[in-house]
């Protein structure tokens, strides 16, 4: 399977807890998006990286959240000392070019912050 | 903020009707994308438009774009139960990440 993958699926934490989700892009992709979706919502921009170099960053991303994206590939969305208003899925995407490609999704990580 | 507005925000319909969509925007784009979305599952893209193009087909999907009314439809014929999921509309203004709307949820009932 060559596209975009994500882990975990699923993530069941505590307030305060730190939590991790990986995202695996399309390998000739260059860009890389992070969203997050709440219930009854579309996709909200986080951030996006144009290969390992963090580009932009949404207000919605506060000081609890870093991304990174190490050497090109994978990348990483880390929240620290999480609340429960962090529950939401968290989608990644990556596209081959620029804002005016296609991006592809992938399955996302939902968060249950306890 | 979403800036791209899917209307109805709901839509009920019998297998074999077809399904229409709109989508309304405010700035000016360089191409609109349309996503559907499985519930709980993640966005698979089904069709982009330029600016410069008025109508796009992809099997049972037609979509058109009016940039005089800054406004999008897309059009699915003959519905089957497995087109139902959530539509997304994405406005792309070339030189900023995608903006969602909120999504229009199409039941399609056998």
């Amino acid at each position: 399977d060559t596209g975009v993958s994500q882990n975990p699926r699923h993530k069941i934490t505590k307030r305060g807890q730190n939590v991790t989700f990986r995202c695996d892009p399309i390998s000739e992709h260059n860009r890389l998006y992070w969203y997050r979706q709440t219930l009854g919502q579309g996709p909200e921009f986080l951030t996006y990286f144009q290969n390992e170099a963090q580009l932009e960053k949404s207000r919605l991303l506060s000081d609890r959240f870093s991304a990174e994206r190490p050497k090109g590939s994978f990348s990483t969305l880390e929240i620290q000392r999480t609340e429960q208003g962090d529950s939401a899925m968290y989608l990644c995407a990556s596209s081959r070019g620029g804002h005016t490609d296609t991006q592809y999704f992938g399955p996302g990580t939902r968060l249950t912050v306890l | 903020s979403q800036q791209g507005e899917e209307d109805p925000q709901a839509l009920s319909i019998q297998e074999g009707e077809n399904a229409t969509m709109n989508c309304s925007y405010k700035t000016s784009i360089n191409n609109l994308q349309w996503y559907r979305q499985n519930s709980g599952r993640g966005l698979v893209h089904l069709i982009l438009i330029r600016s410069n193009e008025r109508e796009k087909h992809s099997g049972r999907l037609r979509v058109t774009l009016d940039t005089s009314k800054k406004s999008s439809s897309l059009l699915i014929t003959a519905s089957r139960a497995a087109d139902t999921a959530s539509y997304f509309c994405a406005r792309n203004s070339g030189n900023t990440p995608l903006v969602f709307g909120k999504g229009t949820r199409l039941s399609v009932i056998a």
